[in-house]
């Protein structure tokens, strides 16, 4: 397509089930980050995908969370054992080399943890 | 932890006037500053990337200007029109560092 997909568009999950948001970044973008935006805060970074190196995952906020990202193409973020607190709108990011372009936003995961 | 503050946190301004916003970064170790549009049920959309201390970038009736040795950005609205009203994001990125570190933003609501 052309520009970046994200899935499900809204997630209602149970406290303490697991969750997968999946990404599909722009063909040819090499990066792809996550972010997440919690009621009346800031984007905050939660892991960065460039090309084959080692993501950068120091955002993530516990071991709860992990990400996968399949060469250069689709990401899948996961969430075990959700909390309430994780609540959050969940948005993916693409650029074509990395941190120094702009980004090209997908429309995000609104997830809800009752 | 850096920092990047936006001001104000929302702003309400009738249509046809012009209007600001300010961010403000840590000046240390700076290596870009972006600005992005978020209109709501839309995706975030990239405005400007600014690098060099001094630095103006316009587009359309939005410009913006870059201090790095203070630390702070402006963003600049002309003759605001009703499909401005969105929320402003400024994120800066430092060197040493791979992500983008995002403000609060501000939300701009123009009344026709």
């Amino acid at each position: 397509g052309a520009g970046v997909s994200q899935s499900p568009s809204n997630k209602v999950t149970e406290k303490g089930k697991d969750v997968e948001l999946r990404c599909d970044p722009i063909s040819g973008h090499t990066a792809l980050y996550w972010y997440r935006q919690s009621l009346g805060q800031g984007l905050e970074f939660l892991i960065y995908f460039q090309g084959n190196s080692a993501p950068d995952k120091s955002g993530l906020p516990s071991d709860r969370f992990s990400a996968e990202r399949t060469g250069e193409s689709v990401s899948t973020l996961t969430i075990q054992r959700t909390q309430q607190e994780d609540s959050a709108v969940y948005l993916c990011a693409s650029s074509f080399r990395g941190f120094n372009e702009k980004l090209f936003f997908g429309s995000g995961t609104q997830l809800s943890v009752l | 932890i850096l920092n990047v503050e936006q001001s104000p946190q929302s702003l309400h301004v009738q249509e046809g006037d012009s209007t600001n916003f300010t961010c403000s970064f840590p000046s240390s170790n700076f290596y870009a500053l972006h600005w992005y549009r978020w209109e709501t049920a839309k995706s975030p959309e990239a405005l400007f990337v600014m690098t060099l201390n001094g630095d103006e970038k316009k587009k359309g009736r939005i410009s913006a200007t870059l201090n790095t040795k203070e630390g702070y950005s402006y963003l600049y609205i002309k003759g605001s029109q009703p499909e401005d009203s969105a929320t402003y994001l400024c994120a800066s990125l430092h060197t040493g560092r791979r992500a983008l570190t995002f403000g609060s933003g501000t939300r701009l609501q123009v009344q026709p």
